[in-house]
């Protein structure tokens, strides 16, 4: 069966530390991953987008890896600060065809103490 | 959650009930989608609308009825609210380069 799975268990690291958040997938080949940042009872706000053929993407303190060989996404949040506690959701391209196909993990919380 | 309105942000039914959210943008793109969200579970999407005046299903459409209005507007309804169909839904829109989604703030609904 197809799957995108996500650490359930909250994150827990110290300020300034990196914090990795691992997004894994079975039986999809998705075209692109995306990652997302939700804080509570607010909606999810796009973070960055890595297609099939990069291997990382970068874009300030974020970095993000992708290993179709692996299945997997990791996330990294360098320097990591109080304020980049949340929830972080991948979701992947099923079908190559467009959003109507976009699958979501169910989020890793994060929490950064000061 | 700029150029996303969802209204209302709380909401609760008795089972039954008919009720419909409302979506709009302002951001003049042609995709729009509804997602709910549960505990436990990723997005899920409901229905969506690739351009004005088009709708399709998606992964969990039962219960749901939707209406694009126009280029601006997406509502959904529900003809008879189920506590199956407590949950948090979302309204988002595709962007111009089809990279990315915006998410509404969400409607917290729950069936009684």
């Amino acid at each position: 069966s197809q799957k995108i799975e996500q650490n359930s268990e909250a994150l827990n690291i110290q300020e300034g530390k990196t914090a990795t958040l691992t997004c894994n997938y079975t039986n999809y080949s998705p075209a692109y991953l995306q990652w997302y940042r939700q804080d509570p009872g607010r909606g999810p706000v796009f973070l960055l987008l890595i297609r099939e053929n990069e291997k990382e993407k970068r874009k300030e303190r974020l970095k993000v890896t992708f290993d179709t060989t692996l299945k997997q996404s990791l996330f990294h949040i360098t320097a990591s600060q109080p304020a980049d506690s949340a929830t972080y959701l991948c979701a992947l391209d099923a079908s190559g065809t467009g959003f109507q196909k976009l699958v979501f993990g169910t989020g890793t919380r994060l929490l950064v103490s000061p | 959650n700029a150029g996303v309105t969802q209204t209302p942000k709380f909401q609760v039914l008795k089972t039954g009930q008919s009720m419909t959210l409302q979506c709009a943008q302002d951001m003049n793109h042609n995709s729009m989608y509804w997602y709910r969200q549960d505990p436990g579970m990723g997005l899920r999407l409901i229905y969506y609308s690739a351009s004005e005046g088009t709708t399709d299903k998606g992964e969990v459409p039962n219960g749901y009825n939707v209406s694009r209005l126009n280029k601006r507007e997406f509502s959904l309804r529900l003809e008879s609210a189920a506590p199956s169909q407590t949950s948090v839904y979302f309204c988002a829109i595709a962007d111009a380069t089809n990279e990315k989604l915006f998410f509404g703030s969400g409607t917290q609904l729950s069936v009684l």
